[in-house]
């Protein structure tokens, strides 16, 4: 099976901050990599596909890069409504998902 | 807007059998376009993919499993639906059913477009 670790765990940030998340895969997935926002009780919501591909309806402010074992989602001006759980996940060989990054807002 | 809602008992006994179902509103899951998927949630932990069913019917799974999960489908009824047999207190988790996206000419799916709002199911 293919590995996801994210990193951090957790971060705290304010408002208008620019925030990265990193997740790495224990081998390489291509760009096969997604990126879900998750709030408590709620289901994941598909922010970003292929690494770098914005879902529709979602805000400009959020952008994904990376290719092969590392990638990242970056939140370019941090705002409230950031507060959730991003997970990423790669479909290169099925179907992993990392152990989720906490964002805070300060 | 497809829409995607889990039922099922929340409390299942130990060794027993879990069983949820999917309903589907909004699109069709005999559509070729897409694939029809289970995934868990331990509470506080990441997601676990269970397994999908296509439209052909074909399934595949999670080998982490160890065969205890059974995915199928009733097109009459637009829903699709999970079993999973042998349940012990670590199959306790939110479980989710969601749709994903054919990842071009592979034949697999790819990432998962629309969720489940998630049901909760407690082995105890």
């Amino acid at each position: 099976d293919i590995q996801m670790t994210q990193s951090p765990s957790t971060l705290s940030a304010s408002v208008g901050d620019r925030v990265t998340i990193t997740c790495r895969a224990s081998q390489s997935v291509d760009r096969w990599l997604a990126w879900y926002q998750q709030k408590p009780g709620k289901a994941p919501k598909l922010l970003i596909y292929q690494a770098s591909t914005l879902e529709g309806g979602v805000p400009s402010r959020f952008s994904g890069s990376g290719y092969g074992t590392e990638f990242t989602l970056t939140i370019s001006s941090l705002q409230p409504d950031d507060s959730a759980t991003y997970h990423c996940q790669q479909y290169n060989s099925l179907w992993t998902f990392g152990q989720g990054t906490r964002v805070e807002i300060k | 807007q497809v829409q995607l809602q889990e039922s099922g008992p929340g409390l299942v006994k130990p060794s027993q059998t879990l069983s949820l179902t999917c309903t589907v509103s909004g699109g069709s899951i005999s559509s070729n376009s897409y694939f029809w998927n289970w995934i868990r949630q331990h509470p506080g932990k990441g997601l676990e993919w269970i397994g999908y069913i296509d439209y052909t019917g074909r399934t595949y799974y999670n080998p982490s499993l160890w065969g205890r999960a059974t995915i199928s489908e009733d097109t009459s009824e637009n829903s699709f639906s999970l079993k999973v047999k042998s349940v012990t207190a670590a199959d306790t988790a939110v479980y989710f059913c969601a749709r994903a996206r054919d990842h071009g000419s592979s034949g697999y799916p790819s990432c998962f477009d629309n969720w489940g709002q998630g049901t909760l199911v407690t082995v105890s």
